[in-house]
């Protein structure tokens, strides 16, 4: 248990659907990170969030749309993804963003059917 | 050309040998240099960082890093059988973390 909870752990969606993927931290940080983790690929930085603002959109789709209400949350709405967007989307915390120790969260696998 | 490269493996170690994991980067300017471990099906968690030349010893674990050569390394004394895991690189050339470049990782098995 790292402190960091995602949900849901899997998710299986059409390439017409919305959905949302939910992180929380409960670690009092103040960065969060959306990482994308697809098979036989680096770890890719998709957002990044301190003190609830954006401070890094690394080129990412704007199918792809992230919401950082406060800094305990953290989320990722998805809408008309595409099967090559299947992968293993990771959150992540840290105290904030200038070289703590990130804290990744388990995981929310996504499928794109 | 990929910024943070490593061998993917898988590499096989004995258990109780020593299991060397190495990482090459391409930006000179990088600062900080971290080594995080991933079991199958989890998610990563940091194992050791280092920022200057030479060894960084923890426990079993040694960092090494060669800002020269744009290299760093981690090497498990006595390695277990819970070694077993994929160990990513990571690079930053700053002390930040919002430029944090992964590489692809190197899966390793220690064999009992």
């Amino acid at each position: 248990e790292t402190g960091v909870t995602q949900t849901p752990r899997h998710l299986v969606m059409g390439m017409t659907n919305k959905k949302s993927l939910k992180c929380e931290q409960h670690l009092g940080h103040n960065a969060m990170y959306w990482y994308k983790q697809s098979a036989k690929k680096p770890l890719e930085l998709m957002f990044v969030y301190n003190f609830k603002e954006q401070t890094e959109n690394n080129s990412v789709p704007s199918r792809f749309s992230p919401e950082c209400p406060n800094s305990s949350h953290l989320f990722l709405h998805l809408h008309t993804l595409q099967p090559e967007d299947s992968a293993l989307y990771l959150c992540a915390s840290s105290q904030d963003n200038t070289g703590n120790t990130i804290y990744f969260g388990e995981g929310s696998w996504l499928t794109v059917v | 050309q990929k910024e943070v490269e490593q061998n993917s493996g898988p590499l096989s170690v004995p258990e109780g040998a020593i299991a060397s994991l190495n990482c090459t980067y391409s930006d000179r300017g990088s600062q900080s240099f971290f080594w995080y471990r991933q079991y199958s099906g989890k998610s990563p968690e940091l194992i050791m960082f280092i920022y200057s030349n030479g060894d960084k010893e923890d426990g079993r674990f040694t960092a090494q890093l060669n800002k020269a050569s744009q290299y760093v390394s981690l090497l498990i004394r006595d390695s277990q059988p819970s070694d077993s895991a994929t160990y990513l690189c990571a690079v930053t050339t700053n002390f930040g973390n919002e430029k944090l470049t992964f590489g692809t990782g190197t899966r390793l098995t220690i064999i009992p």
